[in-house]
């Protein structure tokens, strides 16, 4: 079966430090992977996605970005953090075409002070 | 653009009762899935239930339901026989057919309580 890792699952940092978030995929091969942030009291929104190593697309511009070094890893990452970049992150997989349930990770809670 | 409108930011249910939670949406396109997903206090996000646009049957899972209105481009989620542990936030999600990529387009979410 497949699993999705997500870590850390909090995170306190403070503003103008560098961010790493990672997510891992198990049990699939070439999955689709995304990056959301969840505001408080909003609704998700798309922050990267990426069909495969190295393919990376960015929806939103921003202070964020991210990479796909490897199939199943996918990483978000920031060289200054901005207090606007809290909020809670979430990653998520599916397979490729023909395929259209996301599934996601536990999340990471960011907090920039 | 597509989007997604939930209307109602909070909704409360007694234990045992029925509750329905409204989602609309916007597109031009014909082919197309529709989710409801599930958040709990632990922020894990569950698929609840999913439509596709070209089955004209509503999906059923279990107590949850939903009601897809194509043509009104509505899409409301139906809880039977609520339980304590479906109170979290219920998000509504549109994903268009096709293509490479796959990202959701998600509502505000509508926080559901459900009372002893």
């Amino acid at each position: 079966s497949q699993t999705i890792h997500q870590w850390p699952a909090t995170l306190v940092q403070p503003v103008g430090s560098p961010l790493s978030l990672e997510c891992t995929v198990e049990g699939t091969s070439n999955p689709n992977l995304y990056w959301y942030r969840q505001a408080a009291g909003r609704g998700l929104q798309l922050l990267f996605y990426s069909v495969g190593i190295g393919q990376i697309s960015s929806e939103v511009p921003q202070n964020l970005s991210a990479s796909r070094p490897q199939d199943r890893q996918f990483i978000l990452s920031s060289k200054k953090l901005l207090l606007s970049d809290s909020g809670f992150y979430l990653c998520a997989w599916n397979w490729g075409r023909g395929k259209n349930i996301q599934y996601f990770g536990a999340g990471t809670r960011l907090s920039v002070l | 653009a597509q989007t997604v409108t939930q209307s109602q930011p909070e909704m409360s249910v007694q234990e045992a009762e029925t509750v329905t939670l409204s989602c609309t949406y916007d597109t031009s396109e014909s082919d197309y899935y529709l989710f409801w997903y599930k958040q709990p206090p632990s922020r894990q996000m569950i698929l609840v239930i999913r439509q596709e646009a070209y089955k004209q049957q509503n999906a059923t899972e279990n107590r949850f339901s939903v009601n897809f209105q194509k043509a009104a481009k509505s899409f409301s989620l139906k809880i039977s026989d609520s339980q304590l542990g479906d109170a979290a936030m219920y998000f509504c999600a549109y994903r268009k057919y096709g293509g490479s990529q796959g990202n959701l387009i998600f509502g505000k979410g509508t926080k559901l309580s459900v009372k002893p």
